[in-house]
């Protein structure tokens, strides 16, 4: 299947600082990517729907100017996690559509978050 | 609200089949039923996914109820590496996939 790829895979920050984590479609084009978050034992919890070339659309209760998505390109979606706090430690996790394969969204590997 | 319903846990004996079922019985005529798998400290990996007809691929096949309600996740022979949460979700055009508890798959040998 195709391939989604996220960087870093785990990061430690300090609180009061921001973060970025990547999220690539490496061999095809995805205009919408999709972030999720999820604690342990816990499900996948959507966050946001990333478009390229516009902002993104934010669930509810998710503080957009504290997670910030881009998505500049057809294989790139960002996502800053601004002012970290312990609380956002998290496995941070985004998908992307491949158009080409019959709508098949394919997931990264995940990014660990721990804020200390 | 991931509008589907699943058990909360399975079992399996090795080399035996594994049927998962899942209930999705508010499901719209447009949505697909996908399904996919996760072990811990991963990405979730695609595994299936149908729209009305019966699916096969070399992971699983996926039986879809005639009236669509509800879907099952057949892996024909477990092995200790299909012990994971699997998910069965629905999504239809560009909507994102919305995840439920999911049934954790323990299989033993």
């Amino acid at each position: 299947g195709a391939v989604v790829s996220q960087h870093p895979s785990w990061v430690i920050c300090k609180s009061g600082t921001s973060v970025k984590i990547e999220c690539r479609s490496l061999d095809f084009q995805a205009t919408t990517m999709f972030w999720y978050r999820q604690f342990p034992k816990q499900s996948l919890m959507l966050m946001a729907t990333s478009n390229e070339g516009s902002k993104a659309t934010y669930e509810q209760g998710v503080e957009k100017d504290k997670f910030l998505i881009n998505h500049a390109s057809l294989t790139l979606s960002t996502l800053t996690v601004t002012s970290a706090h312990p609380e956002d430690s998290s496995f941070y996790i985004c998908s992307a559509r491949d158009v080409g394969s019959g709508n098949t969204i394919y997931f990264g590997e995940g990014s660990w978050l721990t804020v200390v | 609200d991931a509008k589907t319903t699943q058990p909360n846990s399975m079992e399996s004996n090795e080399e035996e089949p594994v049927h998962l079922p899942c209930n999705h019985s508010t499901i719209s005529g447009t949505d697909y039923i996908h399904w996919y798998r996760q072990l811990p400290s991963q990405g979730p990996e695609y595994v299936i996914h149908g729209l009305t007809s019966n699916v096969n691929n070399r992971m699983a096949s996926l039986a879809i109820a005639e009236d669509r309600k509800s879907s099952t996740l057949i892996l024909h022979r477990a092995t200790l590496r299909d012990a994971a949460v699997y998910y069965c979700t629905r999504s239809s055009g560009n909507t994102p996939l919305v995840f439920g508890k999911g049934t954790r798959l323990s299989v033993i040998a």
